[in-house]
Protein backbone atom coordinates (compact mmCIF):
# COMPACT_ATOMS: atom_id res chain seq x y z
CA UNK A 1 0.00 0.00 0.00
CA UNK A 2 1.69 3.44 -1.23
CA UNK A 3 1.67 5.95 1.12
CA UNK A 4 2.47 9.91 -0.33
CA UNK A 5 2.69 13.00 1.90
CA UNK A 6 3.79 16.01 0.85
CA UNK A 7 5.90 19.20 2.20
CA UNK A 8 7.05 22.51 1.66
CA UNK A 9 6.54 25.66 2.43
CA UNK A 10 2.72 27.04 3.03
CA UNK A 11 3.98 30.78 1.96
CA UNK A 12 5.53 31.81 -1.34
CA UNK A 13 6.19 35.55 -1.94
CA UNK A 14 4.45 36.61 -5.54
CA UNK A 15 6.86 36.42 -8.66
CA UNK A 16 8.66 33.82 -6.62
CA UNK A 17 8.72 29.80 -7.35
CA UNK A 18 7.18 27.44 -4.87
CA UNK A 19 8.80 24.17 -4.85
CA UNK A 20 7.16 21.26 -2.78
CA UNK A 21 8.54 17.44 -2.36
CA UNK A 22 5.98 14.53 -2.06
CA UNK A 23 7.85 11.62 0.14
CA UNK A 24 6.38 7.84 -1.17
CA UNK A 25 6.35 4.96 1.10
CA UNK A 26 5.34 1.78 0.61
CA UNK A 27 6.74 1.16 -2.70
CA UNK A 28 9.90 2.61 -5.27
CA UNK A 29 9.23 5.93 -7.38
CA UNK A 30 11.29 3.40 -9.71
CA UNK A 31 7.97 1.26 -10.46
CA UNK A 32 7.30 0.72 -14.05
CA UNK A 33 3.25 0.56 -12.99
CA UNK A 34 3.06 4.42 -11.86
CA UNK A 35 3.36 7.81 -12.66
CA UNK A 36 4.15 10.56 -10.39
CA UNK A 37 1.77 13.88 -10.24
CA UNK A 38 0.62 16.82 -8.80
CA UNK A 39 -3.05 18.12 -8.43
CA UNK A 40 -4.49 21.02 -6.86
CA UNK A 41 -7.65 22.48 -5.53
CA UNK A 42 -7.95 26.37 -4.96
CA UNK A 43 -10.23 26.97 -1.74
CA UNK A 44 -14.09 26.49 -2.52
CA UNK A 45 -12.76 25.48 -6.31
CA UNK A 46 -12.15 22.14 -8.43
CA UNK A 47 -9.10 20.06 -9.14
CA UNK A 48 -6.68 20.56 -11.89
CA UNK A 49 -4.20 18.24 -12.89
CA UNK A 50 -0.13 20.39 -13.09
CA UNK A 51 1.52 16.95 -14.74
CA UNK A 52 3.24 13.81 -14.12
CA UNK A 53 6.68 12.16 -14.34
CA UNK A 54 7.64 8.74 -15.11
CA UNK A 55 10.71 6.49 -13.62
CA UNK A 56 12.75 7.10 -17.07
CA UNK A 57 12.33 11.10 -16.38
CA UNK A 58 9.79 11.36 -18.90
CA UNK A 59 7.14 14.20 -18.69
CA UNK A 60 4.02 15.95 -19.18
CA UNK A 61 2.47 19.07 -18.27
CA UNK A 62 -0.86 20.56 -18.52
CA UNK A 63 -0.16 23.12 -21.32
CA UNK A 64 -1.58 25.94 -19.67
CA UNK A 65 0.88 25.49 -17.27
CA UNK A 66 3.55 23.90 -19.06
CA UNK A 67 6.07 27.17 -19.58
CA UNK A 68 6.03 27.18 -15.38
CA UNK A 69 5.60 23.55 -13.94
CA UNK A 70 8.75 21.14 -13.37
CA UNK A 71 8.33 17.95 -11.81
CA UNK A 72 11.19 16.03 -11.13
CA UNK A 73 12.05 12.73 -9.18
CA UNK A 74 14.88 11.74 -6.89
CA UNK A 75 15.67 8.24 -6.66
CA UNK A 76 17.74 8.41 -3.72
CA UNK A 77 15.16 9.62 -1.82
CA UNK A 78 12.43 7.77 -2.81
CA UNK A 79 10.61 11.69 -3.36
CA UNK A 80 9.36 13.47 -6.51
CA UNK A 81 9.25 17.10 -6.56
CA UNK A 82 7.01 20.19 -8.29
CA UNK A 83 8.18 23.42 -9.01
CA UNK A 84 5.80 26.39 -10.55
CA UNK A 85 7.84 29.49 -11.28
CA UNK A 86 6.27 32.65 -11.03
CA UNK A 87 3.64 32.77 -8.99
CA UNK A 88 0.68 34.90 -8.25
CA UNK A 89 -2.52 34.77 -6.02
CA UNK A 90 -4.42 32.37 -8.39
CA UNK A 91 -1.79 30.01 -7.51
CA UNK A 92 -2.84 29.86 -3.85
CA UNK A 93 -4.31 26.07 -3.54
CA UNK A 94 -4.08 22.76 -1.77
CA UNK A 95 -1.92 20.75 -3.73
CA UNK A 96 -1.70 17.37 -4.22
CA UNK A 97 0.66 14.73 -5.05
CA UNK A 98 -0.75 11.72 -6.84
CA UNK A 99 0.12 8.33 -8.00
CA UNK A 100 -1.65 7.36 -11.44
CA UNK A 101 -1.85 3.77 -12.49
CA UNK A 102 -0.54 2.33 -15.30
CA UNK A 103 -1.53 -1.29 -15.16
CA UNK A 104 -5.05 0.54 -16.67
CA UNK A 105 -4.99 1.93 -20.07
CA UNK A 106 -7.15 4.75 -18.56
CA UNK A 107 -4.43 5.17 -15.88
CA UNK A 108 -6.90 6.78 -13.07
CA UNK A 109 -5.16 8.25 -9.71
CA UNK A 110 -5.44 5.68 -7.73
CA UNK A 111 -2.80 7.37 -4.58
CA UNK A 112 -3.19 10.84 -2.62
CA UNK A 113 -1.51 12.75 -0.57
CA UNK A 114 -3.25 14.50 1.88
CA UNK A 115 -2.61 17.70 0.70
CA UNK A 116 -0.37 21.09 1.64
CA UNK A 117 -2.35 24.54 1.28
CA UNK A 118 0.05 27.01 -0.06
CA UNK A 119 -0.56 30.70 -0.02
CA UNK A 120 0.76 33.44 -2.28
CA UNK A 121 1.27 36.33 -0.33
CA UNK A 122 3.06 39.17 0.21
CA UNK B 1 -8.16 21.21 -24.40
CA UNK B 2 -10.83 18.85 -23.15
CA UNK B 3 -13.49 20.32 -21.21
CA UNK B 4 -15.57 18.03 -18.41
CA UNK B 5 -19.11 19.39 -17.41
CA UNK B 6 -20.89 17.97 -14.97
CA UNK B 7 -24.36 18.12 -14.07
CA UNK B 8 -25.93 19.28 -11.55
CA UNK B 9 -23.44 21.19 -9.85
CA UNK B 10 -25.21 20.82 -6.50
CA UNK B 11 -28.36 18.21 -5.33
CA UNK B 12 -30.22 17.96 -2.07
CA UNK B 13 -31.32 13.88 -1.78
CA UNK B 14 -32.25 11.85 1.24
CA UNK B 15 -31.18 8.67 2.46
CA UNK B 16 -31.90 6.00 0.09
CA UNK B 17 -32.68 7.87 -2.24
CA UNK B 18 -31.00 7.25 -6.12
CA UNK B 19 -28.71 9.69 -6.90
CA UNK B 20 -27.00 10.11 -10.64
CA UNK B 21 -24.69 12.55 -11.74
CA UNK B 22 -24.17 12.99 -15.26
CA UNK B 23 -20.10 14.10 -17.09
CA UNK B 24 -20.20 15.29 -20.79
CA UNK B 25 -16.74 16.18 -22.63
CA UNK B 26 -16.71 18.34 -25.44
CA UNK B 27 -15.33 15.90 -27.42
CA UNK B 28 -14.57 12.04 -27.26
CA UNK B 29 -12.79 10.13 -24.36
CA UNK B 30 -13.47 6.87 -25.53
CA UNK B 31 -13.78 5.19 -21.92
CA UNK B 32 -10.95 7.26 -20.50
CA UNK B 33 -13.13 8.60 -17.47
CA UNK B 34 -12.95 7.87 -13.98
CA UNK B 35 -15.13 9.38 -10.82
CA UNK B 36 -13.81 10.19 -7.73
CA UNK B 37 -15.10 11.50 -4.12
CA UNK B 38 -14.24 14.06 -1.71
CA UNK B 39 -15.08 14.83 1.65
CA UNK B 40 -14.99 17.90 3.39
CA UNK B 41 -11.07 18.58 4.18
CA UNK B 42 -10.00 15.23 2.64
CA UNK B 43 -8.03 14.17 -0.73
CA UNK B 44 -10.16 12.87 -3.15
CA UNK B 45 -10.72 8.81 -3.62
CA UNK B 46 -11.30 6.93 -6.85
CA UNK B 47 -14.19 5.47 -7.11
CA UNK B 48 -14.69 4.04 -10.79
CA UNK B 49 -12.16 3.97 -13.73
CA UNK B 50 -12.89 3.48 -17.44
CA UNK B 51 -15.93 4.53 -17.32
CA UNK B 52 -17.80 2.00 -15.21
CA UNK B 53 -15.04 -0.97 -13.17
CA UNK B 54 -15.53 -0.60 -9.71
CA UNK B 55 -12.48 0.35 -8.01
CA UNK B 56 -11.13 -2.19 -4.99
CA UNK B 57 -13.21 -1.56 -2.07
CA UNK B 58 -15.84 0.67 -3.04
CA UNK B 59 -19.65 -0.13 -2.54
CA UNK B 60 -21.50 -1.33 -5.14
CA UNK B 61 -24.02 0.57 -4.38
CA UNK B 62 -21.84 3.08 -6.62
CA UNK B 63 -21.79 2.29 -10.84
CA UNK B 64 -20.68 4.31 -13.93
CA UNK B 65 -21.70 3.76 -17.13
CA UNK B 66 -21.16 5.75 -20.33
CA UNK B 67 -18.58 6.29 -23.35
CA UNK B 68 -17.50 8.44 -25.58
CA UNK B 69 -18.99 12.04 -24.38
CA UNK B 70 -21.50 11.34 -21.94
CA UNK B 71 -20.73 9.48 -18.67
CA UNK B 72 -22.89 8.72 -15.49
CA UNK B 73 -22.80 8.10 -12.31
CA UNK B 74 -25.19 6.66 -10.09
CA UNK B 75 -25.59 5.61 -6.55
CA UNK B 76 -28.70 3.19 -6.07
CA UNK B 77 -29.09 4.44 -2.31
CA UNK B 78 -27.95 7.43 -0.84
CA UNK B 79 -26.10 6.52 2.25
CA UNK B 80 -24.72 9.12 5.06
CA UNK B 81 -21.74 8.74 4.34
CA UNK B 82 -22.24 9.43 0.66
CA UNK B 83 -23.31 12.90 1.14
CA UNK B 84 -19.74 14.41 -0.71
CA UNK B 85 -18.98 15.91 -3.52
CA UNK B 86 -18.12 13.93 -6.95
CA UNK B 87 -15.55 15.03 -9.76
CA UNK B 88 -15.40 13.30 -13.15
CA UNK B 89 -12.19 13.13 -15.19
CA UNK B 90 -10.26 12.61 -18.52
CA UNK B 91 -7.43 10.90 -18.96
CA UNK B 92 -7.81 10.66 -22.88
CA UNK B 93 -5.87 13.47 -23.73
CA UNK B 94 -3.81 14.91 -21.16
CA UNK B 95 -6.30 14.95 -17.73
CA UNK B 96 -8.69 17.36 -16.76
CA UNK B 97 -11.78 17.53 -14.10
CA UNK B 98 -15.12 18.39 -14.11
CA UNK B 99 -16.21 20.98 -11.74
CA UNK B 100 -17.67 19.03 -9.12
CA UNK B 101 -20.70 17.92 -8.21
CA UNK B 102 -22.02 18.41 -4.17
CA UNK B 103 -24.24 16.20 -2.56
CA UNK B 104 -26.26 17.60 0.25
CA UNK B 105 -28.54 16.05 2.88
CA UNK B 106 -32.03 17.18 2.27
Amino acid sequence: QLQLQESGPGLVKPSETLSLTCTVSGGSINSINYYWGWIRQPPGKGLEWLGSVYHSGNTHYDPSLKSRVTISLDTSKNQFSLRLSSVTVADTAVYYCVGENQQWLVRPFDYWGQGTLVTVSS
Amino acid sequence: DIQMTQSPSSLSASVGDRVTITCRASQTVNSFLNWYQQKPGKAPNLLIYAASILHSGVSSRFSGSGSGTDFTLTISSLQPEDFATYYCQQSYSFRTFGQGTKVEIK
